[in-house]
């Protein structure tokens, strides 16, 4: 069984630019929640995609968009990057039909801002 | 709006001592209560699930209490070991919706050799 993976690991860009983040579930998972984590905070959620559709959303502006594609893997874009954004980006995926909705974690993309 | 607080944010405990760590929610309407670890730089690895009809938990070393009416967490790690170390991260998951995870700020916790 494959676990959930991110790429890349690390990310360094330009405010102003966009940016593309990319998960790939674990194997028969069908949701994937996107999460930001800025250093010494805990995880907050910005949205989540099922069935490739999005399924809800965190209290994040428009310019944080996503993707699930038909094999449930997933994409993040962030538009206009702000300083702010600099953070550790994870990926949730979690099997819907299951009691608990318990989510596996990616290890991460580490963004930067300057 | 759920918010989710940990206490110690910081904890430092010799080779082999019990400890136990606190989390406390403000919205008893949840789902389920997860831990997890996170070592530095690194992902969430999921600990334990304690659902809102159960009471506690147990993986190893590791016992979860959940008491919902206070809305409040403990978990319970027993001989702590060096290997031990890590920020210790609670969520609280909400009932509607995307059923997404509120999580506290983590208590860092280093066990000294």
């Amino acid at each position: 069984e494959t676990g959930v993976t991110q790429s890349p690991t690390h990310l360094i860009k330009t405010r102003g630019q966009q940016v593309t983040l990319r998960c790939s579930s674990q194997s028969g998972h069908n949701t994937v929640s996107w999460y930001q984590q800025a250093l010494g905070q805990g995880p907050q959620f910005i949205f989540q995609y099922y069935r490739e559709e999005e399924n809800g959303r965190g209290n994040f502006p428009p310019r944080f968009s996503g993707l699930q594609f038909p094999n449930y893997s997933s994409e993040l874009n962030v538009n206009a990057l702000e300083l702010d954004d600099s953070a550790l980006y994870l990926c949730a995926s979690s099997l819907a039909e299951t009691s608990g909705f318990e989510q596996y974690f990616g290890p991460g993309t580490r963004l930067t801002v300057t | 709006k759920q918010e989710v607080t940990q206490i110690p944010a910081a904890l430092s405990v010799p080779e082999g001592e019990n400890l136990v760590l606190n989390c406390s929610f403000t919205d008893s309407a949840i789902y389920n209560l997860q831990w997890f670890r996170q070592d530095p730089g690194k992902g969430l690895t999921s600990l334990l699930l304690i659902q809102s009809s159960q009471r506690e938990q147990t993986s190893g070393r590791l016992n979860a209490s959940l008491d919902k009416s206070s809305g409040r967490s403990t978990l319970y790690i027993a001989a702590s070991q060096p290997g031990d170390s890590a920020t210790y991260l609670c969520a609280a998951r909400d009932q509607t919706g995307a059923n997404n995870l509120f999580f506290g700020t983590g208590t860092r916790l280093t066990v000294i050799p």
